[in-house]
């Protein structure tokens, strides 16, 4: 079982509206936790990293939020642009090791 | 700065070939990492060097992958002899230093296809 959960797996949204990434994950001990965009045919792009002091997280547009306790994170997108059309992973990291664990993806597709 | 630089960008081989993929970090980036993204598996990392040295390569998935850092500013990933389950995208990213807090920085990858 994946270690990192990102739900939904998909969406599409309009211009402007706002949208909300669930990830979840299982990882002990915590380190921290990152979100990265990735354009379609790109690298991954850094948009926050959040260690397990931090509950709330902003990039711009984008606010990272963290729940240590329930193991939960959420990326919302405010005022969403054709831009922001891309896919979201989550990536957590164990404390002591470093070992990175990886969710799939949140596909987002924003139409005009 | 140029960014992450890889090379090629694309790869297209057939199976049982040597493959040879090639990155250069970020100048004055100390760590260096590989890795691999599919559809069925996302992104999974395969080795990560700190000061030309690999520190974890548990994500190396068979002992036809080998990873080499001769120097700061070089890496190589080779795959020998060369699979079809092993097409994907290959990635290099590079930080600064190996603290949990850094961020990476990805290059543009390689897509390889072993046919």
């Amino acid at each position: 079982k994946n270690q990192v959960e990102q739900s939904p797996q998909s969406l599409i949204i309009l211009e402007g509206k706002n949208c909300t990434l669930q990830c979840n994950y299982t990882v002990s001990p915590f380190s921290n936790l990152r979100w990265y965009k990735q354009d379609t045919g790109r690298g991954p792009v850094s948009l926050t990293i959040m260690t397990f002091s931090e509950n709330t997280k902003s990039n711009g547009r984008y606010t990272a939020t963290l729940d240590a306790d329930t193991k939960q994170s959420s990326l919302h997108i405010t005022a969403s642009q054709l831009s922001d059309s891309a896919s979201y992973i989550c990536v957590v990291s164990a404390g002591g090791n470093n070992r990175l664990a990886f969710g799939k993806g949140n596909q987002v597709v924003v139409i005009p | 700065d140029a960014g992450v630089i890889q090379s090629p960008r694309h790869e297209v081989t057939e199976m049982g070939q040597e493959v040879t993929l090639r990155c250069k970090p970020i100048s004055g980036h100390n760590s260096l990492f590989w890795y691999r993204q599919t559809m069925m598996r996302g992104l999974e990392l395969l080795i990560y060097f700190n000061n030309n040295v690999p520190i974890d390569d548990s994500g190396m998935p068979e002992d036809r992958f080998s990873a080499k850092m001769p120097n700061a500013s070089f890496s190589t990933l080779k795959i020998q002899p060369s699979e079809p389950r092993d097409s994907a995208v290959y990635f290099c990213a590079s930080s600064s230093s190996g603290e949990y807090q850094e961020t990476q920085y990805f290059g543009p990858g390689t897509r390889l296809l072993v046919l």
